[in-house]
């Protein structure tokens, strides 16, 4: 079966760095994407990753290794807001996207 | 309106009743998709439409009846729910949904409670 693995609630202090890993099984793949949302809102697209390596946005990173079907989202600076769920996501050799049950991250003063 | 709306956002019923949701994206966007998110567990997706054609399925119960009109709107027609249908549901649009790059935009949701 299809799987995607991320912790269930993870606590960082503002100001900090935290990073929010994922580890998937999948039939295929065709990229990986993270999302965030924060509680009662939608999910909003965060990053993808199709190759290997880093990709940089802002205060926001998010790394893939595909041989060993590891992804990790890295947050810098962390703020107040920076409070939310973050969803990893696969697309599969369908084009169909399996997602993780989501890392609720509270961040503290 | 921008994005991705959907309504109502929150909605009550009892089992034996027939309700819709709606949702409507204004993106210029090619494929629709309905997802179930339960607290706790991961996004659950229900149906896909591309190109107003269902491409997907995913073993839901007939209780659930989707609707793609036109690409810009998809609805949800429910009827006989059980409790443990109370969710979010979540729509969602994207260019197209065959592609490798193929971002999805959530709308707000409707907040589902069955009685």
């Amino acid at each position: 079966g299809q799987n995607i693995d991320q912790p269930t609630e993870m606590t960082a202090t503002e100001g900090a760095i935290v990073q929010i890993n994922c580890t998937y099984q999948t039939s295929g793949f065709n990229g990986l994407f993270w999302y965030q949302q924060h509680a009662g809102e939608a999910p909003t697209f965060l990053s993808y990753n199709v190759l290997d390596g880093l990709e940089e946005k802002g205060r926001f990173s998010s790394f893939l290794s595909r041989s060993k079907g590891y992804s990790y989202l890295l947050l810098k600076e962390l703020q107040m807001k920076d409070s939310a769920s973050y969803l990893c996501a696969v697309r599969d050799s369908n084009y169909q996207l399996i997602w993780g049950a989501g890392t609720k991250l509270i961040i503290k003063p | 309106e921008t994005g991705v709306t959907q309504t109502p956002r929150h909605l009550v019923m009892g089992m034996t009743n027939k309700k819709s949701l709606k949702c409507e994206q204004h993106l210029g966007h090619n494929a629709m998709y309905w997802y179930k998110q339960s607290a706790k567990k991961p996004l659950e997706l229900m149906f896909v439409y591309n190109f107003k054609e269902q491409t997907e399925n995913n073993s839901v119960p007939s209780r659930f009846s989707p609707e793609c009109p036109n690409s810009s709107h998809l609805f949800l027609h429910l009827h006989t729910l059980q409790p443990e249908d109370s969710a979010l549901y979540l729509c969602a649009s994207s260019p197209d949904g065959t592609s490798g790059y193929n971002e999805q935009f959530f709308g707000p949701g409707t907040r589902l409670t069955v009685l």
